[in-house]
């Protein structure tokens, strides 16, 4: 199994829509998880962190599920601007060391 | 809002030859990464940094590579003898307790 899984896509959602994606991780020792955006040639992007309750952020909601071991990240009323790559990012403790590892991204184009 | 600043933006450089990417984490911040993206793939973890030494490296951070942090502000990667597939965006992040990372714009570098 990845460290860190994605479904590349690409998902082609129209604007307005609700769309979910997922991401699983290999190692049940991991402490902390975030979804970053990447646009294309740019820096990935801090979108939130995710913690082990859900969080929410306006449009944005991301979940964590220990017992099956993926975070998912859902988008409600998607807009034209969402279209991106969303990066599953898990920062492994390996001992008191980081290890942090990426997806490979999800791609979004959200439809006009 | 606070940038992690990082230059040049694009490099190149002949096979063999020594290059110095450089990284200017956002000031409060303890903990510093390299990491870099081949064209179309996912972005790869290098290395992390804390407290004046390192403190994870992946496998890619062979021998060719070092980081420095020489003056306080300034956080750098070394590539020794650059290889052709040396050649990615290679993004600097700093983080202040590793909770959420903050990138900067990447420098590519292409190595001819």
């Amino acid at each position: 199994r990845k460290e860190v899984e994605q479904d590349p896509g690409p998902f082609n959602v129209p604007e307005g829509a609700t769309v979910a994606f997922n991401c699983t991780y290999s190692n049940s020792a991991s402490q902390s998880f975030f979804w970053y955006r990447q646009d294309c040639r740019k820096e990935p992007k801090l979108l939130m962190s995710v913690y082990s309750s859900g969080n929410e952020d306006g449009r944005f909601t991301a979940q964590l599920n220990r017992a099956s071991q993926y975070i998912s990240l859902l988008i409600r009323d998607s807009k034209l601007s969402d279209s991106a790559t969303y990066l599953c990012v898990v920062n492994m403790y390996r001992n008191r060391d980081d290890k942090i590892i990426f997806g490979k991204g999800t791609r979004l184009h959200i439809l006009p | 809002e606070p940038e992690v600043t990082q230059t040049p933006s694009h490099q190149v450089t002949q096979m063999g030859q020594e290059v110095i990417l450089r990284c200017v984490p956002i000031s409060n911040h303890l903990y510093f990464y390299w990491y870099r993206q081949i064209l179309g793939q996912k972005v790869e973890f290098l290395v992390s940094f804390y407290n004046n030494e390192i403190s994870e490296k992946s496998e890619i951070f062979d021998d060719q590579f070092s980081v420095e942090r020489p003056d306080g502000s300034n956080f750098t990667l070394k590539i020794r003898s650059t290889k052709l597939e040396d050649s990615a965006m290679y993004f600097c992040a700093s983080s202040v307790d590793k909770y959420g990372y903050t990138f900067g714009s990447g420098t590519r570098l292409t190595v001819v």
